[in-house]
């Protein structure tokens, strides 16, 4: 069956201090895999997607980065993290087909950076 | 560039009276169209979506949603609010062209519902 990961669900961090949030999914092979960011009270911003292993695209410039080292992985990363990157971060897969769109959901982190 | 707009921040409606929550979308091509829910501290649940086929979908907890291609629009409706409709909702769109990797989502309508 097709599920996604993400971990963990939440996260308090000091300021400065590096980032790695992971998601997997499994089920499929060579998903489109998304990274959004909501920041309290606001919308969901669409921080970086992947089409494939290596190839990453950045929707904002800001404090983030991302890879995809293997095929159904996909890490948001910081190695210096500012208050400003507190939010609920998910993790999405797209299934794209003929005549289908689903799109999956991690479960979140919440991060605090303090 | 595509685009998707949700018209309204925040609606607020008394239990038992209809709701509507808009949405209007820009796309070079035939979109594939959503509507999320968001209860608090909770994850994204789907409501319904556009894929090409009928124009009136129809959603769980007795939501649905008209995609009007002349409008642009895909706006989300019931017929009655209940207590815990209370929620965040998203609209997202997918354009319909086969390289269209990006899913874009709306900024959100939070939705609140009087006694």
């Amino acid at each position: 069956s097709q599920t996604i990961h993400q971990w963990p669900a939440t996260l308090v961090q000091p300021v400065g201090s590096p980032l790695s949030l992971e998601c997997t999914v499994e089920g499929t092979s060579n998903p489109n895999l998304y990274w959004y960011r909501q920041a309290a009270g606001r919308g969901l911003q669409l921080l970086f997607y992947s089409v494939g292993i290596g190839q990453i695209s950045s929707e904002v410039p800001q404090n983030l980065s991302a890879s995809r080292p293997q095929d159904r992985q996909f890490i948001l990363s910081s190695k210096k993290l500012l208050l400003s990157d507190s939010g609920f971060y998910l993790c999405a897969w797209i299934l794209i087909g003929t005549g289908i769109t689903e799109a999956f959901f991690g479960q979140g982190t919440r991060l605090t950076v303090v | 560039a595509q685009s998707v707009t949700q018209l309204d921040s925040h609606v607020s409606v008394s239990e038992g009276t209809p709701v509507l929550l808009r949405c209007n979308y820009s796309s070079s091509y035939s979109p594939s169209l959503f509507w999320y829910v968001q209860h608090p501290n909770k994850g994204l649940q789907l409501l319904l979506k556009y894929t090409s086929a009928a124009t009136l979908v129809k959603g769980i907890n007795g939501f649905e949603a008209e995609f009007k291609k002349s409008e642009t629009s895909f706006h989300l409706t019931k017929p009655s609010a209940h207590m815990s409709d209370a929620a965040e909702y998203f609209c997202v769109v997918r354009p319909g062209y086969s390289s269209a990797s990006k899913i874009i989502f709306g900024s959100g309508t939070r939705l609140s519902i009087r006694p």
